[in-house]
């Protein structure tokens, strides 16, 4: 079984919409790493989480880690086109090993 | 700066030959981790290098794959005798240090077994 788990597994949003992603691991995190792959690009870090409770933002993007670390959501405000592509969440949970989910699609309609 | 950078960036090779695929990691990054990903399924971690300790080699699928990194320079990831099922993207990645550092990834490289 996974150990992470993304929901959804894929979406499809009207330009100007909001939209949430969101990764659970039934085992507490000790980092939560978001990126997002866009085809022919490769893998783009957009933010980490390591404390309970945290949040950070980057442009129309915002995450956050739950205060159990356990559970984190991405949310996208105002989508637009060049927010299209599959946003995976990233865990390590002993310092080393690194786990990802299996990645969220996500399409922005114009 | 450079960031991560791979090579060859696409290998077709045929089944039972061996492959070579080669990872310049960020300078200054003391740790290094290969991946890969299989169609339709996610990323999946073979091997991690921190420095001069002994690699995390927990995640290589089989026998056949070997990876070495000189210091904390480039690394080589080699599978011996492929099959169809190793056809994948090879991703490399780097940190400053390992654990909850934030990796900063190559673009990858695409190996096709016919």
């Amino acid at each position: 079984s996974q150990e992470l788990e993304q929901s959804p597994q894929s979406l499809i949003v009207q330009e100007g919409k909001n939209l949430t992603i969101n990764c659970t691991s039934s085992k507490t995190l000790y980092g939560l790493y978001w990126y997002k792959q866009k085809y022919g690009e490769g893998l783009i870090f957009l933010m980490m989480l390591q404390k309970g409770g945290e949040e950070k933002s980057h442009e129309k993007i915002t995450a956050k880690l739950d205060e159990k670390k356990q559970q984190s959501s991405l949310h996208i405000t105002a989508s637009q086109p060049s927010h299209a592509g599959i946003y995976l969440c990233g865990a390590d949970f002993d310092g080393q090993n690194f786990v990802f989910g299996p990645g969220t699609r996500l399409s922005v309609l114009p | 700066g450079a960031g991560v950078s791979q090579s060859p960036s696409n290998k077709v090779t045929e089944k039972g030959k061996d492959v070579e695929l080669r990872c310049d990691p960020i300078s200054g990054h003391t740790a290094l981790y290969w991946y890969r990903q299989r169609l339709g399924q996610g990323l999946e971690f073979l091997i991690y290098f921190q420095g001069n300790s002994a690699p995390d080699k927990s995640g290589l699928p089989s026998d056949r794959f070997s990876a070495e990194r000189t210091g904390e320079s480039v690394s080589t990831l080699t599978i011996q005798r492929t099959q169809q099922e190793d056809s994948a993207v090879y991703l490399c990645a780097s940190s400053f240090f390992g654990g909850a550092y934030e990796q900063y990834f190559g673009p990858g490289t695409r190996l096709t077994v016919t």
